[in-house]
């Protein structure tokens, strides 16, 4: 059973380029959420999605940073224009979505993350 | 803002328990109390959550208060492996719409 699956696990992009980063849930998972973790510090939420569906992006800066969970395929978490500031690990986590009462359904599981680099 | 407090930093000998406390004063009653771990430059990984009762798994046991505003992840033979940044974290929320805010966690490190 495959876990999440993130790529790129490493990412290079010069300032002002546009980073794209994707994450695939874990099979029969619906839900998705993004964090970034700036060195030496911890994990920070940005977004929560559903298939189609941005549930809750209050942790995403205004600008520059969309994300989205198509139908189909992965979900994308997308940065335009990086500054040197952006420089830091991105983790995906996806969960299912079946509330058995007992919170069971909706742990969330994390992928190993992809490290962007801006320079 | 995350709900909980922990330590910045603990040690622990190898082959002894590691008790991991948490304070979450501010919970709400149908609010779950869950821990992960984070070894250095991986992805969280889930350890083990719960709501009033106590739980154990392969893993860990996890006690909490029977107020609520308190809980101990408990490793019962800590190994090097276990050095980590654990982190104690209340799910917020209702379904569907589940946040999980994450503090500064608690350093470990496990001594030979």
């Amino acid at each position: 059973n495959a876990g999440v699956m993130q790529n790129p696990r490493h990412l290079v992009r010069r300032r002002g380029q546009e980073a794209r980063l994707r994450c695939s849930p874990m099979k029969g998972h619906s839900h998705v959420y993004w964090y970034r973790q700036l060195p030496e510090e911890g994990l920070k939420f940005m977004v929560y999605l559903q298939k189609e569906n941005i549930i809750d992006e209050s942790g995403m800066p205004k600008e520059r940073f969309s994300a989205e969970f198509p139908k189909e395929g992965p979900s994308i978490l997308r940065i335009q224009q990086v500054v040197r500031g952006d420089s830091a690990a991105y983790f995906c986590a996806s969960s299912p979505y079946r509330d058995r009462g007992k919170g069971d359904g909706n742990t969330i599981y994390f992928g190993e993350g992809s490290w962007l680099t801006v320079v | 803002d995350a709900k909980t407090t922990q330590p910045p930093s603990m040690d622990c000998a190898e082959g002894r328990a590691a008790n991991l406390p948490c304070n979450h004063s501010t919970i709400s009653g149908n609010e779950y109390v869950y821990w992960y771990r984070q070894i250095h430059s991986q992805g969280p990984q889930y350890i083990i959550h719960g709501l009033k009762n106590n739980e154990t798994n392969e893993m860990a046991s996890l006690i909490i208060t029977e107020d609520r505003k308190s809980s101990t992840l408990i490793l019962p033979h800590a190994t090097l492996r276990d050095t980590a940044v654990y982190y104690c974290i209340v799910r917020v929320g209702t379904s569907g719409t589940y946040k999980y805010i994450f503090g500064t966690g608690t350093r470990l490190k496990v001594l030979a």
